[in-house]
């Protein structure tokens, strides 16, 4: 059974461009959550998608969004990129809600 | 808030020998679940364990046991017969068991492991 894709698994953008992040959950999961490990600040919850809704975000702003598309994957969207956006951004999946997460490799984004 | 705390960001222990890590929480939950992941340098994270809040029976898996203690707040990992491929990055985290399913996440302890 495959795990959870994500990809790229580096990208590199200037300060204020956008930023695409894709993610496939393992099949049959339901659930996407989004994190990110930045240096220093460790791991901090950024979005969770289930059924192809956002159910929570964490304490980022706005210009963090993402969505769920039918087949349950998901696209995480960083919006005019700062230097401090540099991070591991790791998706993780689950059956449902309640059961464990399963976590992506990551893709590492850094911003010049 | 929930928090989670590791309070050694470095442990070593030698091959084949025992080594617990620490962690503690805070909440004012009563029905929450623990986990233990490993990050090793692929950056892929693992779980390691998981332990239900209203299970008094402490989890294992293989050469991984815990120590929860819900009254104090506790919840360690014991690695025993500690190998190579067990050096990595070890976060505890926990998650509400109701409303919002997010990780919390302690700072991690990083497992050297000496031959």
């Amino acid at each position: 059974e495959a795990g959870v894709t994500q990809s790229p698994t580096h990208l590199i953008k200037t300060r204020g461009q956008q930023a695409t992040l894709r993610c496939s959950p393992i099949s049959g999961h339901t659930s996407v959550y989004w994190y990110q490990q930045a240096l220093g600040l460790g791991l901090q919850f950024l979005l969770w998608y289930d059924e192809g809704e956002e159910r929570n975000r964490g304490n980022f702003p706005p210009r963090f969004s993402g969505r769920q598309f039918p087949n349950y994957s998901s696209e995480l969207n960083v919006n005019a990129l700062e230097l401090e956006d540099s991070a591991l951004y790791l998706c993780a999946s689950s059956l449902a809600p309640t059961l464990e997460q399963y976590f992506g490799p990551g893709t590492r984004l850094t911003v010049t | 808030a929930q928090t989670v705390t590791q309070s050694q960001p470095e442990m070593s222990v030698q091959e084949a020998e025992t080594v617990t890590l620490s962690c503690t929480y805070d909440t004012s939950e009563s029905d929450y679940y623990l986990f233990w992941y490993k990050q090793p340098p692929s950056r892929q994270m693992i779980l390691v364990i998981r332990q239900e809040a209203y299970k008094q029976q402490n989890a294992t898996e293989n050469r991984f046991s815990v120590n929860f203690q819900k009254a104090a707040k506790s919840f360690s990992l014991k690695i025993s017969d500690s190998q190579l491929g067990d050096a990595a990055m070890y976060f505890c985290a926990y998650r509400s068991a109701q409303g919002a399913q997010k990780l919390v996440f302690g700072q991690g302890t990083r497992l050297t492991i000496n031959p």
